[in-house]
């Protein structure tokens, strides 16, 4: 499976946008781009997933360029709730109606009001 | 409704115990899952099961035992606790089969903490 890189922790104020980019040099043809929001003491969150371009959910958006090699989390408008470890996951189907996921350390976004 | 709930919550053992950790989904889905998150906060798989078979088991002692008596049930077994099995787990499921499947649904893990 392809390693994920992206920033360990980022900061942002109330209300502005926040993008959060993510390399993954190593996608394989068949590697779906996945992210997931996970809150202190509870489980991962499922946000938004992409092949290519653009795709467009009413939590965030995900930007993935031609060569797939790099994807950009755009949450719009950010409020204090958001603050949360954010993963960047690459996976694929294992063709047997099953999914494997391997998470990276993810990105820290601390909201700030 | 909690779609995917474990039980405990949190476990305090002592190392050579046995304990089990039990999972249940209520979304109707074919495939679960056990991810281990370890105190560097790195979230592993550790096995999967689509309608009760075995499909995915990674590089982990085969003190820990995955069971599941139906679909909608996955229960993991830990032989012979150590230190270094202290860490959260959490069991996800998963519906469709294919590559577009990427939506898991976690649990709110069960804290394993061996003294």
């Amino acid at each position: 499976l392809a390693k994920t890189t992206q920033p360990i922790s980022m900061d942002s104020y109330e209300g502005q946008e926040v993008n959060i980019t993510c390399s993954h040099n190593n996608i394989a043809t068949n590697d779906y781009i996945t992210w997931y929001q996970q809150f202190p003491s509870q489980g991962p969150r499922f946000i938004i997933q992409g092949y290519k371009t653009k795709v467009t959910n009413e939590v965030a958006s995900l930007f993935i360029p031609a060569d797939r090699k790099s994807s950009t989390l755009s949450l719009p408008r950010v409020s204090l709730s958001d603050t949360a470890v954010y993963y960047c996951l690459v996976g694929r189907s294992s063709g047997a109606g099953s999914y494997q996921l391997t998470f990276g350390k993810g990105t820290k976004l601390s909201v700030i009001p | 409704d909690t779609a995917v709930s474990q039980t405990p919550k949190y476990l305090v053992t002592q190392m050579g115990n046995d304990k089990s950790i039990k999972c249940e989904q209520n979304l109707g889905h074919d495939t679960m899952y056990w991810y281990k998150q370890d105190s560097k906060k790195f979230l592993k798989i550790m096995f999967s099961y689509n309608n009760k078979e075995l499909i995915i088991n990674e590089t982990v002692p085969n003190r820990f035992s995955p069971k599941s008596p139906d679909k909608a049930h996955l229960n993991l077994h830990i032989n012979s606790l150590e230190l270094g099995d202290s860490a959260v787990y959490f069991c996800a499921s998963s519906r469709e089969r294919g590559v577009r499947t990427g939506e898991l649904f976690f649990g709110e893990g069960s804290r394993l903490t061996v003294l």
